[in-house]
Formats: C-alpha cells, structure tokens, sequence
C-alpha cells in the first residue's frame, strides 16, 4: 500500500497553542495535500504543496515538505475550538500524475475552549 | 448552488442484498472518485473514472461495481461479494486542471 501515515494519531491542546502533524509517504510525489474532515462530514481541501516547495502558508496553516525524508508538516497556529477535527494528507503517485490519490490515516485534533 | 451529494445519509441492509450508493455533482468536473473509510482510518480508493464510460480499479475494489453514464452521475454499487461492506463511504470529484478533490458529506452503510 502507498498510504502514508500521520503522527501523532491524536492530539489534544488548548485553545490558543499551537498544533503540528507530521506525514509521512513511502513513493516520490508530485504533489501533496492536506484535508481536514468534521466528525462524520466529507473532507474539506485546505492546501496544497507542490514537490518542488518547501514550505507554504495560508492563514493561519503553514505546511512544509521534505521530499528527501518523504514527509510534510502541518501547524495551525493559534488554534481556535473550531479547528477540532481530523487531518490527513494525501499524495499522488509520481508516475501517475493526478488519477489516484493516497491518504494518510489522520491526526484526530482537539482544541479544548 | 454547486456542490457534490451524496444520498441517502444512512444505508441499512440485510447481508447478501446489493446496494446502490448515489454520487452527482453539478461542479462539471471530469474525475469522480469513490473511497471508504473505516472507523479510526484514513481513506481507500475503490473506484476512480476520469472520463465518462471510462473508470478503473482502486485498491479495494473488489465486491463493488460502477458506471459512469453520465458526467454528473458516479453511483457504487456494493454488492453481496464484499465481505465486510459496513463503512461510511466518501464520493469526490475534481476538474482535469486541478489536484483538489471535493468531497460529498459521505453514506454511511450498515449490513447486518
């Protein structure tokens, strides 16, 4: 199986502090991208990198790549009750640009108010 | 208002009966792709087309089937070959220039 793997599988903080998750993917890829799902919705998009990037913001995700080691980083800073969620990330296959995507098994994050 | 659906919410069925899931979306997106998460897991690919009366084989895909008639429409059918078909299962579509997927709010199955 190609699917990667989160660390940790789950993580508690306090409204405020900071929340990092790592991935980790076994194949070369083209891309990687990050995903967040409410309990029992469908997942949400949140950002995407490219293999050729290493690091890349939006709002309050910043999200970094190391395609040498084969992992990518998530940290949502100041994290609000909202952001409890689980998050994956999701790569594609290097030699097969765009058809299947491989997700990792998710970080489950609480944020406690 | 744009957007994927998927229905019904929940789904429950006696073991050895099949079941068809609906997926459509209205977002004119070429690829359709259906997955299944188990509790605590992340996602697996069962079927993916990126083309209408085109589709090929996930990791899983065995005991479940598709069509893709129409470029709006990708429906699962979980049949009485899948061994353990209790999941909730996840539809998501994406635009041929683009790597993200949008998500249905997924159907939860049950077969008892």
């Amino acid at each position: 199986s190609q699917q990667g793997e989160e660390d940790p599988q789950a993580l508690s903080i306090q409204e405020g502090e900071n929340a990092t998750m790592n991935c980790s993917y076994k194949t070369s890829i083209n891309n990687l991208q990050w995903y967040r799902q409410n309990s029992g919705r469908g997942l949400v998009h949140l950002i995407l990198i490219r293999s050729n990037e290493r690091e890349k913001h939006s709002g309050r995700l910043r999200v970094t790549l190391d395609t040498s080691k084969k992992s990518s980083s998530l940290l949502i800073t100041a994290s609000r009750a909202a952001d409890t969620a689980s998050y994956f990330c999701a790569t594609d296959d290097f030699r097969h640009t765009g058809n299947q995507f491989y997700f990792g098994t998710g970080t489950s994050l609480t944020v406690i108010p | 208002d744009g957007g994927i659906t998927q229905s019904p919410k929940y789904l429950f069925r006696k073991e050895g009966q099949n079941v068809t899931l609906s997926c459509e979306q209205n977002l004119n997106h070429d690829a359709m792709y259906w997955y299944r998460q188990d509790p605590g897991q992340g996602l697996r690919l069962i079927y993916y087309s990126q083309i209408v009366n085109d589709f090929q084989k996930g990791d899983i895909a065995e005991g479940y089937s598709v069509s893709r008639e129409k470029k709006e429409s990708f429906p699962l059918t979980v049949t009485s070959a899948q061994k353990n078909p209790t999941a909730f299962y996840l539809c998501a579509s994406r635009t041929s220039g683009s790597y993200e997927q949008y998500f249905g709010p997924g159907t939860r199955l049950t077969v008892t």
